[in-house]
C-alpha cells in the first residue's frame, strides 16, 4: 500500500521554541492531507484538514495562529507548532488522500507513523 | 456523521477468533462501516470496510447486520500482533466533511499467548 512519512518521529524542545513536522506521500500525490493530535490514553483528535495550495481548514477550537500549516505540493504538508508549550506535547499525526481515488465513494486514507512532541 | 459505540476493552486467546462488536444504531443510508486499529505508539491502520454487505479481506471479515444498526469485526486467527486499539468509524460518501474520520475511543484488544 501507499506510504506516508514523518519527519521527524520524535523531538523535544524548549518552551516558546516552534517545531516544523514534515508530513509525506511516498509513492502517490495527495491533494489532502489531515494532521491529528493524540493526547496519552486518548483518541486522535482531527486538527486540521490540508489542501494542496490553498489555506487549511481547522476544527473548531484549534488556534490557526499556532499550528501553521502548509501544503505546498502533492506530496508534502508541514505542521508548525509556533511557541511551543509543555501543555503541547502530544503525538502529532497526519494522513493523506490518495489523489487518484478523488470523486470515487471510498478513497484510502494513509497515516503516518506519528511524531512524539515533547515539550520542556 | 452517525456516532459508534464500542465496548472499551477485550481479551482473546492467541490463535482464537476476535469478533469486535460496534454499535451504530444511528447509521443513515448512505454512510460506510469503517475499521482502523493503532498499535501502540504508531499510526492507525486501515483494516476494512463496508455499506451493507459482509466484506472479507486479507486481514479481516466485516459482518453488518441486515438493519445496518451494528457490525461485527472479525479476525479469524488472532495473534499477537493484533493486540492494538481497534477503531469503528461510520461516515458518509461524499459531502462537505469528505475524507474526515472522527475517532472515538474504540475497543482496546489485548491477545494472550
Amino acid at each position: 500500500g501507499a506510504v506516508v512519512s514523518q519527519h521527524p518521529s520524535w523531538v523535544i524542545c524548549k518552551s516558546g521554541t516552534s517545531v516544523k513536522i514534515e508530513c509525506r506521500s511516498l509513492d502517490f500525490q495527495a491533494t489532502t492531507m489531515f494532521w491529528y493530535r493524540q493526547f496519552p490514553k486518548q483518541s486522535l483528535m482531527l486538527m486540521a484538514t490540508s489542501n494542496e495550495g490553498s489555506k487549511a481548514t481547522y476544527e473548531q477550537g484549534v488556534e490557526k495562529d499556532k499550528f501553521l500549516i502548509n501544503h505546498a505540493s502533492l506530496t508534502l504538508s508541514t505542521l508548525t507548532v509556533t511557541s511551543a508549550h509543555p501543555e503541547d506535547s502530544s503525538f502529532y499525526i497526519c494522513s493523506a488522500r490518495d489523489r487518484l481515488l478523488a470523486g470515487a465513494t471510498f478513497y484510502e486514507q494513509y497515516f503516518g507513523p506519528g511524531t512524539r512532541l515533547t515539550v520542556t | 456523521d452517525a456516532k459508534t459505540t464500542q465496548p472499551p476493552s477485550m481479551d482473546c486467546a492467541e490463535g482464537r477468533a476476535a469478533n469486535l462488536p460496534c454499535n451504530h444504531s444511528t447509521i443513515s443510508g448512505n454512510e460506510y462501516v469503517y475499521w482502523y486499529r493503532q498499535i501502540h505508539s504508531q499510526g492507525p491502520q486501515y483494516i476494512i470496510h463496508g455499506l451493507k454487505n459482509n466484506e472479507t479481506n486479507e486481514m479481516a471479515s466485516l459482518i453488518i447486520t441486515e438493519d445496518r444498526k451494528s457490525s461485527t469485526l472479525i479476525l479469524p486467527h488472532a495473534t499477537l500482533r493484533d493486540t492494538a486499539v481497534y477503531y469503528c468509524i461510520v461516515r458518509r460518501a461524499g459531502g462537505t466533511s469528505y475524507g474526515k474520520l472522527t475517532f472515538g475511543q474504540g475497543t482496546i484488544l489485548t491477545v494472550h499467548p
